[in-house]
């Protein structure tokens, strides 16, 4: 799975729009972008995920670049409780049978976001 | 809440103890995991399991083992652990493993202390 850069942290005011960054310049052709975030001592929580065209859902936004080769996650509207530290992910999805190496989530050291009054 | 639920929370055992941690998912899904995430080391898949079948993975010591009796009940079965596998342990669940049904949806972890 290709690496990803993420700033190690960030703070957003309470309101406005979280925009977290990541690159993720060796991409492969089939491999997806996923978000993920964790709050303290709690299990990841899936986000959202694209390939290539941009993705919202009830949660955030995702813009990939057309080079696919950075994305950013947007919080619209950001609260305390988004307080997280957010992974960004590239994985090849799993083809249907299992293989381990697909199945895998590798996490790197994520952004830690902290939502400011 | 994401559908997958893990108990106990928290857990405190000695190393001849026997325990174990159950995860159930509540998402019709047919692929669940085990997972173990440490201050020291990354995120560690242990297990996966699709349709109640194992995926091998030898480099998990044999302390752990690992059950699944339907798909929608996962346990990990400790006994004769070390201090170093105090972790969070996380139970996920998508599913499938293939095309759009492979997203992971994680359970709230159980926090494990070996004394």
């Amino acid at each position: 799975d290709a690496k990803t850069t993420q700033p190690p942290s960030m703070d957003c005011a309470e309101g406005r729009a979280a925009n977290l960054p990541c690159n993720h310049s060796t991409i492969s052709g089939n491999e997806y972008v996923y978000w993920y975030r964790q709050i303290h001592s709690q299990g990841p929580q899936y986000i959202i995920h694209g390939l290539k065209n941009n993705e919202t859902n009830e949660m955030a936004s995702l813009i990939i670049t057309e080079d696919r080769k950075s994305s950013t996650l947007i919080l619209p509207h950001a609260t305390l409780r988004d307080t997280a530290v957010y992974y960004c992910i590239v994985r090849v999805r799993g083809g249907g049978i299992s293989n381990f190496g697909n199945e895998k989530l590798t996490f790197g050291t994520g952004t830690r976001l902290t939502i400011i009054p | 809440e994401t559908g997958v639920t893990q108990t106990p929370r928290h857990l405190v055992m000695g190393m001849t103890n026997k325990k174990s941690l159950k995860c159930e998912q509540h998402l019709g899904h047919n692929a669940m995991y085990w997972y173990k995430q440490s201050a020291k080391k990354p995120l560690e898949l242990m297990f996966v399991y699709s349709l109640e079948e194992r995926v091998e993975n030898n480099s998990v010591p044999s302390r752990f083992s690992p059950e699944c009796p339907n798909s929608s009940h996962l346990f990990l079965h400790l006994h004769t652990l070390q201090p170093e596998d105090s972790a969070l342990y996380l139970c996920a669940s998508s599913q499938g493993l293939g095309g759009d049904t492979d997203t992971q949806y994680f359970g709230p972890g159980t926090r494990l202390t070996v004394l």
